[in-house]
């Protein structure tokens, strides 16, 4: 597609419920990235993706957060057990293996845990 | 270890007058280094970006940044403030191609007329 498509735009979901988040990159980039904006911790990183493996997932805050990659495309986080902490927007970027390491943004989905 | 530090969470200029967001960046390791813009309710754009060529990056809608090895600085600026430069800017760093980017905590421009 023309850019990094993220679905939902906005999510309101109930503390303890799961949600997923769905992240279309742009075709052809291998690279996939997923960060997390929030008021208290500003822009923090979160997982990214090389292909369908993830070779740097330090940035998950605690094991009710995972994600995938299938087909070395669209890309689901996944956040169990719903928190009001977990309220954020939800950036996905995705780049090319070019060696420049140009991220481009989605739009995010807003979280918001009742 | 990396870190971005930028210096002032809001700056406030008038229509026509330089832009200054201050950056500092910690790194071990010779850095990739970037501004990043987010209007309201929109996503991230890649202003400009440092990636150890020409010290003197520029970008688009007339910012650029200077690459200060010795000062360990990446100062954002534009000669002349536009009201539709009011945004969020992100400095952010990362250590080579394909690796997580750390963003600072960004600093809020305000134009005044």
């Amino acid at each position: 597609g023309a850019g990094v498509s993220q679905s939902p735009s906005n999510k309101v979901t109930e503390k303890g419920k799961d949600v997923e988040l769905r992240c279309d990159p742009i075709s052809g980039h291998t690279a996939l990235y997923w960060y997390r904006q929030s008021l208290g911790q500003g822009l923090e990183f979160l997982i990214y993706f090389q292909g369908n493996s993830a070779p740097d997932k330090s940035g998950l805050p605690s094991d009710r957060f995972s994600a995938e990659r299938t087909g070395g495309s669209v890309s689901t986080l996944t956040i169990q057990r719903t928190q009001q902490e977990d309220s954020a927007v939800y950036l996905c970027a995705s780049s090319p293996t070019s060696g420049k390491n140009i991220q481009y943004f989605g739009a995010g989905t807003r979280l918001s845990v009742l | 270890a990396q870190s971005v530090t930028q210096l002032g969470s809001h700056v406030s200029v008038s229509e026509g007058a330089l832009v200054l967001l201050r950056c500092n960046y910690s790194s071990s390791v010779p850095p990739y280094l970037f501004w990043y813009v987010q209007y309201p309710n929109q996503g991230l754009q890649l202003l400009l970006k440092y990636t150890s060529a020409a010290t003197l990056v520029k970008g688009i809608n007339g910012f650029e940044a200077e690459f200060k090895k010795s000062e360990t600085s990446f100062h954002l600026t534009k000669p002349s403030a536009h009201m539709s430069d009011a945004a969020e800017y992100f400095c952010a760093v990362s250590r080579s191609s394909a690796s997580k980017i750390i963003f600072g905590s960004g600093t809020r421009l305000s134009i005044r007329p």
